[in-house]
């Protein structure tokens, strides 16, 4: 059980488009979602919590109007980058806690900017 | 406010000996501690968690991990290393009272034949 999934895997675009990610719990609800960001290399950096039927609560730092956040029924979850740049390109993970014991991540979805 | 720290950017072992991967962490309060693997291309796999009913955490695929209040540290350990726990290794604290997780800044773990 606990299993997260995201689409798509990845995504080339080009920039000044937006692109939208999409994140569920394919066997449990979730009314709290999480967004995280992964450079090459690097470690996770949370980007926001994503709370079902209400507004999303970003990370300091991270542009609300750039990243727009939607939890709108307790197993989706939508991230959509806004008018993304090279900058952007990132692998972008979600996870969700389905028991209170722990996170459970989704696959990812690697977005590349051209 | 809490953060962990991960002592090695890169750990390399023999295959069939023995893996410590490092974590120290910063908590005001009793945390929760976890460790999750990240294989090439894949999603983050919880391996165990720490609460605060046992110091010793046993997890998946024969991975343990020492809870050591006095110095701070939740190291990783697992008896003989296998060429599948090749990985990127990753200690997390959640902060009191919420869902948040803070990870470190991961272990790549080698494991020669």
């Amino acid at each position: 059980g606990a299993v997260v999934s995201q689409h798509p895997s990845w995504v080339i675009c080009k920039s000044g488009t937006s692109v939208k990610i999409e994140c569920r719990s394919l066997d449990f609800q979730a009314t709290t979602m999480f967004w995280y960001r992964q450079f090459p290399k690097q470690s996770l950096m949370l980007m926001a919590t994503s709370n079902e039927g209400s507004k999303a609560t970003y990370e300091q730092g991270v542009e609300k109007d750039k990243f727009l956040i939607n939890h709108a029924s307790l197993t989706l979850s939508t991230l959509t980058v806004t008018s993304a740049h090279p900058e952007d390109s990132s692998f972008y993970i979600c996870s969700a806690n389905p028991r209170g014991w722990a996170q459970y991540f989704g696959p990812g979805t690697r977005l590349l900017v051209l | 406010a809490q953060s962990v720290t991960q002592l090695d950017s890169h750990v390399s072992v023999s295959e069939g000996t023995p893996v410590l991967l490092r974590c120290n962490y910063s908590s005001s309060y009793s945390p929760s501690l976890f460790w999750y693997v990240q294989h090439p291309n894949k999603g983050l796999q919880l391996l165990l968690k720490y609460t605060s009913a046992a110091t010793l955490v046993k997890g998946i695929n024969g991975f343990e991990a020492e809870f050591k209040k006095s110095e701070t540290s939740f190291h990783l350990t697992k008896p003989s290393a296998h060429m599948s726990d090749a990985a990127e290794y990753f200690c997390v604290v959640s902060p009191f009272n919420t869902d948040k997780l803070i990870f470190g800044t991961g272990t790549r773990l080698q494991v020669f034949p």
